[in-house]
């Protein structure tokens, strides 16, 4: 199985903070690899898909990159709606595997 | 767009089925997906089928307990969840992989049901 590790577990930061979350896979998974957010008691939404893509009505703050094992997303100037948790998930093999999460809490 | 049902407080050892009716896209189109998340916990992906249904996969932690499938017909997707343990307890997501190609990520989600496994 493909493990997903993210990091931090946990960031706190300010509204307008550039903030940026890292994912790694145990394996190279080429760009299957995608991004979401979950908001408590919510489902989670996809933000980034095939490892840099804009997910449509997702706002252009969020950006990702990379491929093979190392993979950024990037919030450019934090809003209040962006405090949640985000999760990475390889979309390269079953079984699909996801990150822990890295929950960004306001400071 | 998608609507779970079906969860509940079941006993160790009992079953259930959960449901997820679509509504507002081309269901039979899309391969479709269970994950869940325990209390507290992070997202755990439990079953994929696709669109025919003739393509099924199952997380270890569930295979030969769980049964997943599909009713086009009626626009519906379902879980049969046999065996169950404490650690099953999750609320559960169905959620739709809407790309032509099977690329295994998911939008949309159903907001999710809430399985109680306990004595």
């Amino acid at each position: 199985d493909i493990q997903m590790t993210q990091s931090p577990s946990s960031v706190s930061a300010s509204i307008g903070d550039r903030v940026t979350i890292t994912c790694r896979a145990s394996q190279a998974i080429s760009s299957w690899l995608a991004w979401y957010q979950q908001k408590p008691g919510k489902a989670p939404k996809l933000l980034i898909y095939a490892a840099s893509s804009l997910q449509s009505g997702v706002p252009s703050r969020f950006s990702a990159s990379g491929s093979g094992t190392d993979f950024t997303l990037t919030i450019s100037s934090l809003q209040p709606e962006d405090f949640a948790t985000y999760y990475c998930q390889q979309a390269n093999s079953f079984p699909i595997t996801f990150g822990q999460g890295t929950r960004l809490e306001i400071k | 767009q998608l609507v779970e049902s079906g969860g509940g407080l079941v006993k160790p050892g009992g079953s259930l089925r959960l449901s997820c009716a679509d509504s507002g896209f081309t269901f039979s189109e899309y391969y479709m997906t269970w994950i869940r998340q325990a209390p507290g916990k992070g997202l755990e992906w439990v079953s994929y089928i696709s669109s025919s249904g003739s393509n099924i996969y199952y997380a270890d932690s569930v295979k030969g307990r769980f049964t997943i499938s599909r009713d086009n017909a009626k626009n519906s997707l379902y879980l049969q969840m046999n065996s169950l343990r404490a650690d099953d307890t999750a609320v559960y997501y169905c959620a739709g992989d809407l790309t032509v190609v099977s690329a295994k990520w998911f939008d949309p989600w159903g907001q999710g049901t809430l399985v109680t496994v306990s004595s």
